[in-house]
Order: C-alpha cells, then sequence, then structure tokens
C-alpha cells in the first residue's frame, strides 16, 4: 500500500519558525516535493528532494532522510500569509505524484 | 506566462446528472493531469495524458468518469452520471513532459473547479 502521513494542523506565532513532517510509504520512491496551497487556491510548488540532505529556498528548506522514509518542510520568518495547507507529495516507481492529507498552518499576530 | 485554465470555476449538479469540466494548459507543456481533491484530502491522480495519449488511467473510475485530450492541448473531463461522493474540487494540472526520464518536472496547477453534487 501506499501511505504518506503528516500532522493535520500546525498553529505558529508570526515570525516564528515551523517544521512539518512527512513520512511515507510508497510503491518505489524517485523524490519528495512540497506544495502550498491556500484556501480555495490552487496547489503551487515549493520545493523537490531527490536525494538526502537539504534544500534551501528563500524562507523554505526541505529535508530529506531516505533511509527513514522521512521528509520535513522547514518555514522560517513565518508571515500571516503562509497561512496555507501544506502537502507533502510522493513521486513514485511510475512517477506519478503521491499526495499526502496535508497540513493545515494557521499563522498567529 | 498564463496559467492553467479551467472551468467552470464552480458546479451544483443533482446526482445522475453529467457534467464536464475543461482544461488549457500551459502553452507548450506536453503532460496533463487530472486530479480530484475531496475536501480535507490531497489530491488524488484520476489520469495523465502525454500529448494526446493515456499514460495512466489506473485511478480514474471509467463506469462514470471519462477524459480525452484531442489535439494534445485542451482536455475534458466528464463525469455520467455523478453521484453524491464525486463532491469534490477538480484540479488540472500540466507539466513540460519528459516522462521516464528521472527528471523532476514541476507540476503546475489550476484554480480548479469545485463540485457539489446534491
Amino acid at each position: 500500500g501506499q501511505s504518506l502521513e503528516q500532522p493535520s494542523e500546525v498553529t505558529a506565532v508570526e515570525g516564528a519558525i515551523v517544521q512539518i513532517n512527512c513520512t511515507y510509504q510508497t510503491s518505489g520512491f524517485y523524490g519528495l516535493s512540497w506544495y502550498q496551497q491556500h484556501d480555495g487556491g490552487a496547489p503551487t510548488f515549493l520545493s523537490y528532494n531527490g536525494l538526502d540532505g537539504l534544500e534551501e529556498t528563500g524562507r523554505f528548506s526541505s529535508f530529506l532522510s531516505r533511509s527513514d522514509s522521512y521528509g520535513y518542510l522547514l518555514l522560517q520568518e513565518l508571515q500571516m500569509k503562509d497561512s496555507a495547507s501544506y502537502f507533502c507529495a510522493v513521486e513514485d516507481s511510475s512517477y506519478k505524484l503521491i499526495f499526502g492529507s496535508g497540513t493545515r498552518l494557521l499563522v498567529r499576530p | 506566462e498564463a496559467g492553467v485554465a479551467q472551468s467552470p470555476r464552480y458546479k451544483i449538479i443533482e446526482k445522475r446528472q453529467s457534467v464536464a469540466f475543461w482544461c488549457n494548459p500551459i502553452s507548450g507543456h506536453a503532460t496533463l493531469y487530472w486530479y480530484q481533491q475531496i475536501l480535507g484530502q490531497g489530491p488524488k491522480l484520476l489520469i495523465q495524458f502525454q500529448n494526446n495519449g493515456v499514460v495512466d488511467d489506473s485511478q480514474l473510475p471509467k463506469d462514470r468518469f471519462s477524459a480525452e485530450r484531442l489535439k494534445g492541448v485542451d482536455s475534458t473531463l466528464k463525469i455520467q452520471p455523478a453521484k453524491l461522493e464525486d463532491s469534490a474540487v477538480y484540479l488540472c494540472a500540466s507539466s513540460l513532459g519528459k516522462p521516464g526520464t528521472g527528471l523532476w518536472e514541476t507540476q503546475y496547477f489550476g484554480p480548479g473547479t469545485r463540485l457539489l453534487v446534491l
């Protein structure tokens, strides 16, 4: 079977740092990606990890450990506009994206 | 660069009726995807096209759902007849299209069509 686990909800304060974890069990694995989706909006690509380690893109970083089937998204200097749902997605052996159920991030002033 | 366009944005129908959704991908993108996103869940792939050929439709409920991509550009997704459990957002996405190369391709999503089946 295929499963991705991520917390359903996270709350943090403006300016803080938050980490959203993702563990996965899939048939084949090529990489882990992260998407952001505001309410009523389209998912937008944030980052991709094909190899172990940390990828940094501005305030967002993503990490992957293939041996642990684990990754995380790190958001720094949180802003109110970061309030959204964040999805991890595994690229499986047939290059399909399998999405997790999403983590709803609420940033408070 | 124009993004992925979808229409309609919202649709309300009664069960057993038919409905169709339209998608225009980013110009030059060979790969087109249709996803179903039920409230509180992540998107689930229904069908993937490479140009006008189907690459994967393993999760498409073929007894009621159909999709086509004539001429390898626009695509339509149809549901006939609709059931209550089809209430969801239907997302279209596109990517440049180099399947099977192992190279990562960002998928660009449209705004979706929100379907409510009563």
